[in-house]
């Protein structure tokens, strides 16, 4: 079945290390979206992609990084930069099609912890 | 900035009651609007999606409007059951930037009892 794959389910992270997130679709979309989501919280954007190796910083990008060396995948790296990484981590992809007009498909989500 | 607003944080009603959830936006320049359930630990599931261009859209027992002038949509949950408990997400989907990207709202948590 088509769809947006996230690994791992859970994840914890140890102070001053670094942490990647997976995020894998075969929905043959373009554009691939990172957001938080923190307890009574709205989702906030982290990063998105438009396509293959190009991607724009979301609200709060500080303390991230990603890559987008292929069209399938858009892994998230959570860096010792990020002094309150624990939330739930959510990537999403679209169709694009010149505008911002299609829906956004979700993953299941990571939770990401401190140890 | 795009501003999402959703009233009632929180709803709990009993099985087979009608229902109403409120979405408001600051911005009307908007491409669409979705409405998403989410179970708890899970990820976001996409119930309607309304174009800038309707009014309203229907699925099943839900139905969802949408007033842009007025910034204003509504997700109207008929008979309900159960199996509605969730949480319940507004976002619209803003013309701001060359990549159309969701402002999200804090959702409203749903409670249907037996």
């Amino acid at each position: 079945d088509g769809g947006i794959t996230q690994s791992p389910k859970y994840l914890f992270r140890k102070e001053g290390q670094n942490v990647t997130l997976s995020c894998e679709q075969n929905l043959n979309h373009d554009a691939m979206y990172w957001y938080r989501q923190d307890p009574g919280q709205g989702l906030r954007l982290i990063y998105y992609s438009q396509i293959v190796n190009d991607f724009q910083k979301g609200d709060i990008a500080e303390g991230y990084s990603v890559s987008r060396e292929k069209k399938e995948s858009f892994p998230l790296t959570v860096t010792s930069a990020q002094k309150n990484p624990t939330a739930f981590y959510l990537c999403a992809s679209s169709i694009w099609t010149g505008g911002g007009d299609q829906p956004q498909h979700f993953g299941d989500g990571t939770r990401l912890s401190i140890l | 900035k795009q501003e999402v607003t959703q009233i009632p944080a929180a709803l709990s009603v009993p099985e087979g009651e009608n229902l109403v959830l409120n979405c408001s936006f600051t911005d009307s320049a908007i491409y669409n609007l979705q409405w998403f359930r989410q179970d708890p630990g899970k990820g976001l599931t996409s119930l309607l999606l309304i174009q800038s261009s309707q009014r309203e859209q229907t699925s099943g027992r839900l139905n969802a409007s949408l007033d842009k002038s007025s910034g204003r949509s509504t997700l109207y949950i008929a008979a309900s059951q159960p199996g509605d408990s969730a949480t319940y997400l507004c976002a619209v989907n803003d013309r701001g930037s060359t990549l159309g990207r969701l402002y999200f709202g804090r959702g409203t948590q749903l409670t249907v009892w037996p």
